[in-house]
């Protein structure tokens, strides 16, 4: 059984340009976690998605920052007109059910660089 | 609302060395607690887990107890060794709903031969 696949391991983008960050949950899983990790920071929740919904995007940038996860594909984490500031690794995880007792299963990130 | 505070690093040890790092958390009622691992350039993966009070979760020799009395969860090594040098999260999830898993600020351990 595979894990979470991430893609691209790394994606450079000048300032201005899009970022698309894609996210293959393990097979079975239907709940999406994206999370933001500076350098020598810890994890900074993002969004939570479950098939065609956004349940939980309270640590979501308002602007520039958008995710989905269509009912067919992986989930993408989209950051339209990067700056510096959006530089970090970005993780994505999936689990089977939400909460409680449930784990998360973790990709191997997007580490993601602006120039 | 629910929390996890774990010590800060770096924790720097000799290679057989005793290893604990702290947890506590804040919680309305009764979470599940974590522990995960990140090594150097990867995601993270999960060490341990305990679900109800007084649990003991193991893994490659790391251990640890949910206290509830304490509101505690301590990982702790008998002996590490140089590849256990990682950054450590603590970690809690209690109910369904929006996104519940709070993770602690992480703490890096370095092992030294």
């Amino acid at each position: 059984n595979a894990g979470v696949m991430q893609n691209p391991r790394h994606l450079v983008r000048r300032r201005g340009q899009e970022a698309r960050l894609r996210c293959s949950p393990m097979k079975g899983h239907s709940h999406v976690y994206w999370y933001r990790q500076l350098p020598e920071e810890g994890l900074k929740f993002m969004v939570y998605l479950q098939k065609e919904n956004i349940i939980d995007e309270s640590g979501m940038p308002k602007e520039r920052f958008s995710a989905e996860f269509p009912k067919e594909g992986p989930s993408i984490l989209r950051i339209q007109q990067v700056v510096r500031g959006d530089s970090a690794a970005y993780f994505c995880a999936s689990s089977p059910e939400n909460g409680g007792t449930y784990e998360q299963y973790f990709g191997p990130g997007t580490r993601l660089t602006v120039t | 609302g629910n929390s996890v505070t774990q010590m800060e690093g770096p924790v720097t040890l000799s290679e057989e060395a005793f290893l604990t790092i702290n947890c506590t958390y804040t919680a309305t009622g009764y979470p599940s607690l974590f522990w995960y691992v990140q090594y150097p350039g990867e995601g993270l993966q999960l060490l341990l887990k305990a679900t109800k009070a007084d649990d003991k979760g193991s893994n490659k020799g790391f251990e640890a107890t949910y206290r509830k009395e304490t509101t505690s969860f301590h990982l702790e090594k008998g002996s590490v060794q140089v590849s256990d040098s990682a950054v450590y999260f603590c970690a809690l999830s209690e109910r369904a709903g929006n996104n519940d898993m709070r993770f602690g600020a992480g703490t890096r351990l370095t092992v030294k031969p």
